[in-house]
């Protein structure tokens, strides 16, 4: 079966320009995440979506940070104004939550956005 | 606050020998489930293993098990007979059994050396 993709997979804009990212879970996975690894560093988590619950918003960097999850499976990460140090990889994960493992999470291969 | 301290940023292994990559967490939680990843140089993140916390068996994969020792918090993994496809970034992971995030340390490098 499919596994988690993400698009595009590199990314290459200019400072001040907004970018969407874009997730595709597995079908059927109710738990939607998203992550950013920044060079040598590792996964530093930005929100969580589950179900029809309130996304738990609590690791976005900064208001220029946005995302939604339309019918409850693919979702977009928006930044906004891009700044150099947004320059990282975003990591996207879903999984089960509502049968085993529902606590296992299961990665797409990453967009890779450079700011310039 | 959740913490996952992977004080190893790079290890080596010759081929078809035995490594262990050293992993700590800080919690106060009593339940929770602990996972290896690996991420090789395509990026993709892929689960290596996982550990139930109430679960006093260390949990094995094939070629690969952890040493869990609760009260130490510590989650190390054993890689045997280390294989070339092994080469990759590995990065240990904490989550609360009643939690959505997951915590993630920073990982550690591993080189098999042919």
């Amino acid at each position: 079966g499919a596994g988690v993709s993400q698009s595009p997979s590199n990314k290459v804009t200019e400072k001040g320009k907004d970018v969407e990212l874009r997730c595709d879970p597995i079908s059927g996975h109710t738990a939607l995440y998203w992550y950013r690894q920044s060079l040598g560093q590792g996964l530093e988590f930005l929100i969580y979506f589950q179900g029809n619950s309130a996304p738990d918003k609590s690791g976005l960097p900064s208001d220029r940070f946005s995302a939604e999850r339309t019918g409850g499976s693919v979702s977009t990460l928006t930044i906004q104004r891009t700044q150099q140090e947004d320059s990282a990889v975003y990591l996207c994960a879903s999984s089960p939550s509502d049968r085993p493992p529902r606590e296992t999470q299961y990665f797409g291969p990453g967009t890779r956005l450079l700011v310039l | 606050a959740q913490t996952v301290t992977q004080s190893q940023p790079e290890m080596s292994v010759q081929e078809a020998e035995t490594v262990t990559l050293s992993c700590t967490y800080d919690t106060s939680e009593s339940d929770y489930y602990l996972f290896w990843y690996k991420q090789p140089p395509s990026r993709q993140m892929i689960l290596v293993i996982r550990q139930e916390a109430y679960k006093q068996q260390n949990a094995t994969e094939n070629r690969f098990s952890v040493n869990f020792q609760k009260a130490a918090k510590s989650f190390s993994l054993k890689i045997s007979d280390s294989q070339l496809g092994d080469a990759a970034m590995y990065f240990c992971a904490y989550r609360r059994k009643a939690g959505n995030q997951f915590y993630f340390g920073t990982g550690t490098s591993l080189t098999v050396i042919p």
